[in-house]
């Protein structure tokens, strides 16, 4: 069990530029979760899928935010138009259903937008 | 809807001192409640857990019991270590996610 992986761990990008990070789930759990956490805050949910199914959005998920998760396994979130405020570090979790709902969280991507 | 409410930090303790990080929650129904740790430098990482009321979840020295009546989930140590010098969060799950408290920060000088 590798546990969940993140890439990229750091993103510095422009304004208005477009942004994609992926999050490999641990194998087998069929949830996976985005959350943003900002500095000195704990982390917000944005979104998760059951297997390829999205089933939630957080109302923090603008429309320039984007998930997919296609085949059920890895996901990713595009952000596009990237804004100031969008700088965060986005945190991947996993778990699995209908097991407990503990979520095991990957080491997060930090986005800088500049 | 969910909210979890904690101590607010920075905590700052001597070695083998006893720690405890208050924890309150609203929720609708029977959440799930956890402690998860942030080490410098390192994801988070789950401490806890407790799915019912009474029940008391431990690791690693830490314990925490699920208390209903006072919608609490208080973090305990009876001796604590420099290793344990981290972020700590309480967080609730109910309605398919975690809902976070703002996290605690505790220094533990030798």
């Amino acid at each position: 069990d590798t546990g969940v992986s993140q890439d990229p761990r750091h993103k510095i990008t422009k304004r208005g530029q477009n942004v994609t990070f992926r999050c490999d789930p641990i194998s087998e759990h069929n949830r996976l979760y985005w959350y943003r956490q900002t500095l000195g805050q704990g982390p917000e949910f944005l979104t998760y899928f059951q297997n390829e199914a999205q089933l939630e959005k957080s109302r923090l998920l603008s429309d320039r935010f984007s998930a997919e998760r296609p085949k059920g396994s890895f996901s990713t979130l595009e952000i596009q138009r990237t804004e100031q405020g969008d700088s965060a570090m986005y945190l991947c979790a996993s778990s699995f259903s209908p097991a407990g709902h503990e979520q095991y969280f990957g080491p997060g991507t930090r986005l800088t937008v500049t | 809807g969910n909210s979890v409410t904690q101590m607010e930090g920075p905590v700052t303790l001597s070695e083998e001192a006893f720690l405890t990080i208050n924890c309150t929650y609203t929720a609708t129904g029977y959440p799930s409640l956890f402690w998860y740790v942030q080490y410098p430098g390192e994801g988070l990482q789950l401490l806890l857990k407790a799915t019912k009321a009474d029940d008391k979840g431990s690791n690693k020295g830490f314990e925490a019991t699920y208390r209903k009546e006072t919608t609490s989930f208080h973090l305990e140590k009876g001796s604590v270590q420099v290793s344990d010098s981290a972020v700590y969060f309480c967080a609730l799950f109910n309605d398919y996610k975690l809902s976070f408290g703002a996290g605690t920060t505790v220094t533990v000088r030798a």
